[in-house]
């Protein structure tokens, strides 16, 4: 049983078009978040979900959209894609508590990717 | 600003020999430290982790990773590389404060070669 799904894994598309991904994690967590790993397997956040609140946005361009409907979901809607939106996109997702010391972390579950190409 | 480097894009080593992966992090407050695995088409999963509890972090697989505060430096090691072992690793820092959302930044990461 997976623990963080994505759909679809492959997705290719023309420029202008819109495409969105979904996410669903059955791990119980409250966070979830959206990664892009570019060609040179770069990761960078772009947004992260704690209880459907967004929690962070990372300058990521207005035509990305993300929304979680509850905390085991998030869907990410990309509108009038561009060449440079080619990439993999991940999602994860993390129980974040306190721990010894009073600072507060979680282990990231990573789904296998969304692969992403724009025509 | 709490950053992440990995020397060395590419490590290539043979069968049976020792792994090292280098990482050196950058950060404003106590750091939290972690390496991940990326196997082709795959997404990342964790190795091992440090939080500041002992400094010498056992994870999976057989890898290992000491925190060197006085170095920045959270560097990866295996004593025996398996074929298996050949993939992307990663490491990454979050912040260890009680705000803290649980983010990630993470290097740009290794690719692991083990030649037969």
């Amino acid at each position: 049983d997976t623990a963080v799904s994505q759909t679809p894994k492959y997705l290719v598309t023309q420029m202008g078009n819109d495409k969105s991904i979904k996410c669903e994690q059955n791990l119980g967590h409250d966070t979830m978040y959206w990664y892009k790993q570019d060609s040179k397997k770069f990761l960078k956040i772009m947004f992260s979900y704690n209880n459907k609140e967004l929690i962070i946005n990372e300058t990521v361009p207005n035509r990305f959209s993300p929304k979680s409907p509850d905390k085991a979901h998030l869907n990410l809607h990309i509108n009038s894609l561009e060449l440079g939106d080619s990439a993999v996109y991940f999602c994860a997702s993390s129980q974040v508590s306190v721990i010894a010391g009073g600072g507060r972390t979680g282990e990231l579950f990573f789904g296998e990717g969304s692969r992403l190409t724009v025509l | 600003a709490q950053s992440v480097t990995q020397l060395g894009s590419h490590v290539s080593v043979s069968e049976g020999a020792l792994v090292l992966l280098r990482c050196n992090y950058s950060s404003s407050v106590p750091p939290y430290l972690f390496w991940y695995v990326q196997y082709p088409n795959q997404g990342l999963q964790l190795l091992l982790k440090y939080t500041s509890a002992a400094t010498l972090v056992k994870g999976i697989n057989g890898f290992e990773a000491e925190f060197k505060k006085s170095e920045t430096s959270f560097h990866l090691t295996k004593p025996s590389a398996h074929m298996s072992d050949a993939a992307e690793y990663f490491c990454a820092v979050s912040l260890a404060r009680s705000s803290n959302t649980g983010k990630l930044i993470f290097g740009q990461g290794t690719t692991l070669q083990v030649k037969p």
